[in-house]
């Protein structure tokens, strides 16, 4: 079992681009979640899918997109990147979205926009 | 709203001394889920531990113990005999079952970066 991994590990980009970050997890977790780590504010959740071809808008969702198309996949999209996105993105998953399952997080992807 | 707080942000301990994390929570559902995790400096999260909203008796580990408490809303977190190896960031997190529904979103506070010189 690999768990969650996540590519690439580290990306700088000029703002305006666009890029996707990869998440994928072997678990067979119906769950599956993004956040983004900031200096003292903790994780902040982005998107979240509670299974494939659904997803929806967590806490911090502008200037982000997903998709679920199959179960071991989330995708996270930068449609136009900005220097507020600089940020450490971790993707998680868990065997379903009920409140008492933990988690699994990535290893992160360290994100720069200039 | 649905909020949780650490107020510590950093702490320094020479190795051996115990320490405590504070968490301090806030939650309109009386069915919560409250947990820790830990990230050391090579960034990953790493779980250590769940507890609901209806067990409230203390949980021991090795060296880590939990203190939760719903009347002051408190789930605090102790290091007995700090080891170099127990630093890293320390992280509360909060799960809601009704208000937020099957969501798994869960809220974070700010983090507790603890620091134990040798």
């Amino acid at each position: 079992n690999a768990g969650v991994t996540q590519t690439p590990k580290f990306q700088v980009l000029k703002t305006g681009q666009s890029m996707t970050l990869q998440c994928a997890q072997d678990m067979n977790h119906e769950y599956m979640s993004w956040y983004r780590q900031d200096p003292g504010m903790g994780l902040r959740l982005i998107h979240y899918s509670v299974g494939a071809g659904i997803t929806d808008q967590g806490e911090v969702p502008n200037g982000y997109n997903v998709s679920r198309s199959t179960t071991e996949d989330f995708p996270l999209r930068l449609l136009s990147a900005a220097p507020s996105q600089t940020s450490v993105y971790f993707c998680a998953s868990s065997y379903s979205p009920a409140a008492y399952n933990e988690q699994f997080f990535g290893p992160g992807t360290r994100l720069t926009v200039l | 709203a649905q909020k949780v707080t650490q107020a510590q942000t950093e702490i320094s301990v020479v190795e051996k001394e115990d320490v405590t994390l504070d968490c301090v929570y806030e939650t309109r559902d009386t069915t919560y889920y409250l947990f820790w995790y830990k990230q050391p400096p090579s960034g990953e999260l790493v779980f250590l531990i769940r507890r609901n909203s209806f067990d409230e008796q203390n949980e021991i580990s090795g060296r880590y113990s939990w203190n939760f408490q719903k009347s002051t809303s408190s789930f605090n977190f102790t290091i007995t005999a700090s080891q170099v190896v127990d630093s890293a960031v320390y992280f509360c997190a909060l799960s809601e079952a009704v208000f937020n529904g099957p969501t798994g979103k869960l809220i974070f506070g700010q983090g507790t970066t603890l620091q134990v010189k040798p």
